[in-house]
């Protein structure tokens, strides 16, 4: 059973193009929701992160976007640099209070010069 | 500023063998302290977490097990390892919802 679910398992994109990486969840009871980003080799790196009170924040480069009514959310980078090629991670929290996370399973991001 | 530390970065033991990862945190008290495994093409599975020393809750049953000896370690062992524990398992603590993970540690059980 699934929770997190990150459907694209690969993403393109040119340098300098906005990349969209979306994620979506099936608990409603979920209220925090968080990206990560993880290069080979290493530990994952937490990048921003979005309460179910709010539908947006930014950081930067890196916007979240939380679509409460289809539990959905995306993360916007723009501009894409070839340094933002990584592995990315969603997860979510609230079920338990914020000990656990629920980590879908990654879309890798190319940008490519 | 915290830090957060594993040891080995890399392992290749028999079927059959013992396992004692370590994890530690700097700079810190009392935090939440994690074990995740992500096998090869998959995302990051929670295997336990600890809210304080000896306490430990385990997400999946298995043969590793964890233990938390003092305020800022964390071990995961295992008596007799299997093929299938192979993977790259990741330490993390927190004090709320963000958790902040580890370099990993790449166990190959052979």
């Amino acid at each position: 059973d699934q929770q997190v679910k990150q459907n694209s398992p690969s993403l393109s994109v040119q340098e300098g193009r906005i990349s969209i990486l979306n994620c979506d969840y099936t608990n409603s009871m979920f209220d925090y929701f968080l990206w990560y980003k993880k290069y080979p080799a290493e530990g994952p790196t937490f990048l921003i992160s979005i309460s179910s009170i709010k539908d947006k924040n930014e950081d930067g480069r890196f916007t979240v976007f939380l679509n409460k009514s289809a539990k959905h959310l995306s993360l916007h980078i723009v501009p894409s640099q070839p340094g933002d090629s990584a592995v990315y991670f969603c997860a979510a929290s609230g079920l338990t209070g914020f000990q656990k996370l629920v980590f879908g399973t990654g879309t890798r991001l190319l940008v490519s010069p | 500023s915290q830090t957060i530390h594993q040891w080995p970065a890399t392992l290749v033991q028999p079927v059959g063998s013992p396992l004692s990862l370590e994890c530690t945190v700097e700079g810190t008290s009392n935090p939440n302290l994690y074990w995740y495994r992500q096998a090869a093409g998959r995302g990051l599975q929670l295997l336990f977490y600890s809210v304080g020393i000896g306490q430990i809750s385990s997400e999946v049953p298995q043969n590793l097990s964890a233990s938390r000896p003092q305020d800022r370690q964390f071990i995961l062992s295992s008596k007799k390892l299997l093929l299938s524990d192979s993977g790259f398992y990741l330490c993390a603590w927190s004090f709320s919802y963000e958790q902040y993970f580890g370099p990993g540690t790449r166990l190959t059980v052979t």
